[in-house]
């Protein structure tokens, strides 16, 4: 079946480095893509959006890069801080259907200081 | 402004029980959506409202889950005869329209004895 994935459970950095993390993806009728992140006890919360139009978007010290040809999204987050630290989701649609997101299993980003 | 809100915070109950969890969706989003999320797991969409259609019930795991969305504003998801399968937490999220980035509540953490 269709399903998101991340490549990695875990991602360990050191404070003020870059931190890229990972998705596939397999509906390539996904055509809007999210990431969040979720600290514990909490809600998912939004980080930056991207559609099927652009291939890569920039927020505060976030990017997002997308290449629909490899069904493939990442996160990058530049100066990681340790407030970063958090569970990262990536989660996609088709903006055709209802929109109902589905989401990977999560990766952990760790930050040492 | 006030973002999703959701009530209970935590609830414990015993199998077989009845449990209502609450939505109240940031005002004005016409979409609303239930995910499930077992620890550990990534989302489960369970089901979605927007506007005055007939809601979306594709995701909800079996007949004894429910919900109603009431003057297209609060939510309320109803599990009856819980079972210790139905643990998880419980999250809402609400969207201006559908195709747009979707703002979560805390979650309810529901535990079944």
């Amino acid at each position: 079946g269709e399903s998101v994935g991340l490549h990695l459970p875990t991602l360990s950095v050191q404070e003020g480095d870059n931190s890229i993390i990972n998705c596939a993806y397999s509906n390539s009728a996904s055509d809007y893509f999210i990431w969040y992140k979720q600290e514990s006890g909490k809600g998912p919360q939004f980080i930056i959006d991207i559609r099927s139009n652009m291939d890569k978007r920039q927020g505060q010290r976030v990017t997002v890069l997308l290449n629909k040809t490899v069904k493939h999204l990442s996160l990058q987050i530049a100066a990681t801080q340790p407030g970063d630290s958090a569970v990262y989701f990536c989660a996609e649609t088709p903006t055709g259907a209802n929109s109902k997101l589905t989401f990977g299993k999560g990766i952990t980003l760790s930050v040492r200081p | 402004g006030a973002g999703v809100s959701q009530s209970p915070s935590n609830k414990v109950t015993e199998k077989g029980k009845d449990v209502e969890l609450r939505c109240d969706p940031i005002s004005g989003h016409t979409a609303l959506y239930w995910y499930r999320q077992s620890l550990g797991q990534g989302l489960e969409f369970l089901i979605y409202f927007q506007g005055n259609s007939a809601p979306d019930k594709s995701g909800l795991p079996s007949d004894r889950f429910s919900a109603e969305r009431t003057g297209g504003s609060v939510s309320t998801l109803t599990i009856q005869r819980t079972q210790q399968e139905d643990s998880a937490v419980y999250l809402c999220a609400s969207s201006f329209r559908r195709d747009t980035k979707q703002f979560f509540g805390p979650g309810t953490r529901l535990t079944v004895l």
